[in-house]
């Protein structure tokens, strides 16, 4: 199946500071979908981003689809950013979502 | 509010008991998943369904059966077949295959 990396693993961030994590494929997609999974469990849906930008607050996204990459980006974090960001794809004409094992950012105050 | 409701949020069984887990969506979606979570990794599909009546194994669908009679419902039984059935399991809906995921808040599933 496509494997999906994520980077880093882990990340530790001061309130207010800005940070990069990485989603790299390994094969075409056109379906790309970044995760928030709180403290609880809970997994809220952040972009829907097979290509291109996307901005949504203090988040954004890139999706450089002929590299196999994208990018999620969190601007002035907060304690509330805490939690474990996903990314999931899909390969062209399938149906299924493949996630990365995950980033675990904390935000401390 | 629309959403997807999961119940319940704690379930406790035997070994060798089969237990069902309620999924219920009122967002008027097509496409429904059930997912798997173990400790410190990523979501696997055990099983999704695109319409009523009709639903495809994912990639750990061994131990687990669905049935999918109405639109706004998908449970997931995990059989005693199931070798490790201790997890947190999480549904979803999109409006179609393909479409942006919304989860629901989980059941977690302790079997001893």
């Amino acid at each position: 199946g496509i494997q999906v990396e994520q980077s880093p693993p882990d990340l530790i961030l001061q309130e207010g500071a800005n940070s990069t994590l990485r989603c790299n494929f390994s094969d075409s997609v056109n379906n790309l979908q970044w995760f928030h999974q709180n403290p609880w469990g809970q997994l809220i849906n952040l972009f829907y981003i097979p290509s291109g930008t996307k901005q949504n607050g203090r988040l954004s996204a890139t999706t450089v689809a002929t590299e196999r990459y994208s990018l999620l980006y969190i601007s002035s974090s907060q304690t509330t950013d805490s939690g474990v960001y996903f990314c999931a794809v899909a390969r062209n004409n399938d149906y299924k979502l493949s996630f990365g094992a995950g980033t675990t950012v904390t935000v401390r105050a | 509010d629309g959403g997807i409701t999961q119940s319940p949020k704690y379930l406790f069984r035997k070994e060798g008991q089969n237990v069902t887990l309620s999924c219920e969506q009122n967002l008027n979606h097509d496409a429904m998943y059930w997912y798997r979570q173990d400790p410190g990794q990523g979501l696997r599909l055990i099983y999704y369904s695109q319409i009523v009546n009709d639903f495809q194994k994912g990639d750990i669908a061994e131990g687990y059966s669905v049935s999918r009679e109405k639109k706004e419902s998908f449970p997931l039984t995990v059989t005693s077949a199931q070798k490790n059935p201790t997890a947190f399991y999480l549904c979803a809906s999109s409006p179609r295959v393909r479409d942006s995921l919304h989860f629901g808040n989980g059941t977690r599933l302790t079997v001893t």
